[in-house]
């Protein structure tokens, strides 16, 4: 099975300050990488997926922005913060026909 | 990938059987149906998932309808840590798979 390294677990950022969120997978190759966010009691919003090294799908709008340098390392970044990038961030990888895998999430307080 | 509809939350009882329903009137018919569930604070669990046929494994029981428009999850004897939200989705299987998207599940709280 995959193993999802997601990093640091808890983070607080002031407003307008860069963010880099990291994410490595161990088990599996060229996998689907996904980053989601998920608001307080809501779901979970997907924002980019990646069917592979340099390519990336945003799924929403936003201020954020995803790179995937490295087969099984997918990248969340923001070059400015804003109060409402607040949020549960969730990265996941999956196989053809597999289940999903979740890493343990970071906690991002915008500040 | 097809939208799933779900009930926003669910009880039970301690012991007993917890059966999720799931719609998915959409789906066609290379989407395979999936389950996963989230406790509070962490990343989701995957429980089960099928194309066709009903599955079973050690934690839960998918039922899907002939017509593949819906299925069910079963969790045979529900534990107060069963308690969390309970995901359906349904995405495209192959070689061509699809992104994996969430709707906002069902909160099932199991009482003692």
């Amino acid at each position: 099975s995959q193993t999802i390294h997601q990093w640091p677990a808890t983070l607080v950022q002031p407003v307008g300050s860069p963010l880099s969120l990291e994410c490595t997978v161990e088990g599996t190759s060229n996998p689907n990488l996904y980053w989601y966010r998920q608001a307080a009691g809501r779901g979970l919003q997907l924002l980019f997926y990646s069917v592979g090294i340099g390519q990336i799908s945003s799924e929403v709008p936003q201020n954020l922005s995803a790179s995937r340098p490295q087969d099984r390392q997918f990248i969340l970044s923001s070059k400015k913060l804003l109060l409402s990038d607040s949020g549960f961030y969730l990265c996941a990888s999956q196989d053809w026909n597999t289940e999903a895998f979740f890493g343990q999430g970071t906690r991002l307080t915008v500040v | 990938d097809a939208k799933t509809t779900q009930p926003p939350s669910m009880d039970c009882a301690e012991g007993r059987a917890a059966n999720l329903p799931c719609n998915h009137s959409t789906i066609s018919g290379n989407e395979y149906v999936y389950w996963y569930r989230q406790i509070h604070s962490q990343g989701p669990q995957y429980i089960i998932h099928g194309l066709k046929n009903n599955e079973t494994n050690e934690m839960a029981s998918l039922i899907i309808t002939e017509d593949r428009k819906s299925s069910t999850l079963i969790l045979p004897h529900a534990t107060l840590r069963d308690t969390a939200v309970y995901y359906c989705i349904v995405r495209t299987g192959g070689t061509s798979y699809g992104k994996l998207t969430f709707g906002q599940g069902t909160i099932l709280t199991v009482h003692p």
